[in-house]
């Protein structure tokens, strides 16, 4: 079956401007998660939905950041007035359920100039 | 908060040998997950491993173990036989009972042929 998927695989933008990155989990993995890689170090947890609500928002860096999942499936992440310091590589994983095991996508490198 | 510290930013092993990586952690909860994660070059970040807080005998998953010390807060993993194909960042992560995940910032793994 398919794994996760993320869309696009690299993004390029100007600074100030919007990005929206998106996620496709496996099918059926009711739990979804974001992180921001920077170089060099591990993933760093930003949101966590199960199901359609955010069950745990807690790792979003300001209110420039947002993350919907509206139907419990595909999630989105949105940065508004992206900055330089936003360039990373952004990852997503889904699981079954809570507390099983995450599978990661290949992520969406950003790039803010 | 919980933290995951992974002392060894890079080692090196000879194809065939055994190699540890060390990961220690921070946390004042009794029930959590751990895990080992591999992230080869450009690629997917996979599982390698994963340690129930709560089960005292260590996970083996054929040619990778694990010491769990859960009084010293440690968490090591051993590659036995290592081949050219486990080259990669290794990453430690920790769960927490909130299905909160807390990464490390990675041991990067030669294999030398």
């Amino acid at each position: 079956g398919a794994g996760v998927s993320q869309t696009p695989s690299n993004k390029v933008t100007e600074k100030g401007k919007y990005v929206e990155l998106r996620c496709d989990p496996i099918s059926g993995h009711t739990a979804l998660y974001w992180y921001r890689q920077s170089l060099g170090q591990g993933p760093e947890f930003l949101i966590y939905f199960q199901g359609t609500g955010a069950a745990d928002d807690s790792g979003l860096p300001n209110d420039r950041f947002f993350a919907v999942r509206p139907e419990g499936s595909v999630s989105t992440l949105k940065i508004q007035r992206t900055e330089r310091g936003d360039s990373a590589m952004y990852l997503c994983a889904s699981s079954l359920g809570q507390g099983e095991t995450q599978y990661f996508g290949p992520g969406t490198r950003l790039l803010v100039l | 908060a919980q933290t995951v510290t992974q002392s060894q930013p890079e080692m090196s092993v000879q194809e065939a040998e055994t190699v540890t990586l060390s990961c220690t952690y921070d946390t004042s909860e009794s029930d959590y997950y751990l895990f080992w994660y591999k992230q080869p070059p450009s690629r997917q970040m996979i599982l390698v491993i994963r340690q129930e807080a709560y089960k005292q005998q260590n996970a083996t998953e054929n040619r990778f173990s694990v010491n769990f010390q859960k009084a010293a807060k440690s968490f090591s993993l051993k590659i036995s036989d290592s081949q050219l194909g486990d080259a990669a960042m290794y990453f430690c992560a920790y769960r927490s009972r909130f299905n909160k995940f807390y990464f490390g910032s990675g041991t990067k793994l030669n294999v030398k042929p």
